[in-house]
């Protein structure tokens, strides 16, 4: 059973308004969790990533936030652009040396 | 520049014939690891190493082997591919493996097994 979980396969939104990945996931020793950014053809790069103490972080038009409780969350790009098309990896680790990835979400973002 | 680098990028094989991914990071990095990615399912981890001779089993091991002789080469051995095995396979690697490291990955190996 996947631990980690990515709900929408794709997104669809249009140029300058806000993109919203979600994330769930069901393993409540996980404390550390991040985004990765995929362009066709190339390997995932690291976007933004959040600890379990934190509820919120933020870097430029990236936001991720988490709700422990809900085991829950989400990346907020605003404001979104053609460039940020690609699929996005939700990931998360715990004690251990490995990170759990969910489905991935294909964000297109249309001018 | 610092990179991961894979080869070969794209790999077409027959049941059974035994198959090498190279990957070698040029970073220095005590931890590599080995994933394959299949639709909805996102990157499973195969094996991974955290130095030099220390290789262990990541979620999905069966039918792949792994070595370590040197710090940056980490190859991803497929003994007799079978059809199933047929993915998307990213290398990575990070400075000591913590689980708040970042990981940097390669470009990808996209293998089809007839």
């Amino acid at each position: 059973d996947q631990q980690v979980k990515q709900n929408s396969p794709s997104l669809s939104v249009q140029e300058g308004r806000i993109s919203i990945l979600n994330c769930d996931y069901t393993n409540s020793m996980f404390d550390y969790f991040l985004w990765y950014k995929k362009y066709p053809a190339e390997g995932p790069t690291f976007l933004i990533s959040i600890s379990s103490i934190k509820d919120k972080n933020e870097d430029g038009r990236f936001t991720v936030f988490l709700n422990k409780s809900a085991k829950h969350l989400s990346l907020h790009i605003v404001p979104s652009q053609p460039g940020d098309s690609a699929v996005y990896f939700c990931a998360a680790s715990g004690a251990g040396n490995m990170l759990t990835f969910g489905g991935g979400t294909r964000l297109m973002v249309k001018p | 520049e610092a990179q991961v680098t894979q080869n070969p990028r794209y790999l077409i094989t027959v049941t059974g014939k035994k198959l090498t991914v190279t990957c070698s990071q040029n970073m220095n990095h005590e931890y590599m690891s080995w994933y394959r990615q299949d639709p909805g399912l996102g990157l499973r981890q195969i094996y991974y190493s955290m130095n030099v001779e220390a290789t262990d089993k990541g979620d999905v091991p069966e039918g792949y082997k792994v070595s370590r002789k040197e710090k940056r080469n980490f190859p991803l051995i497929l003994e007799s591919p079978s059809p199933n095995q047929t993915s998307l396979y990213f290398c990575a690697s990070s400075v000591t493996g913590a689980h708040q490291e970042t990981q940097y990955f390669g470009p990808g190996t996209r293998l089809l097994v007839l």
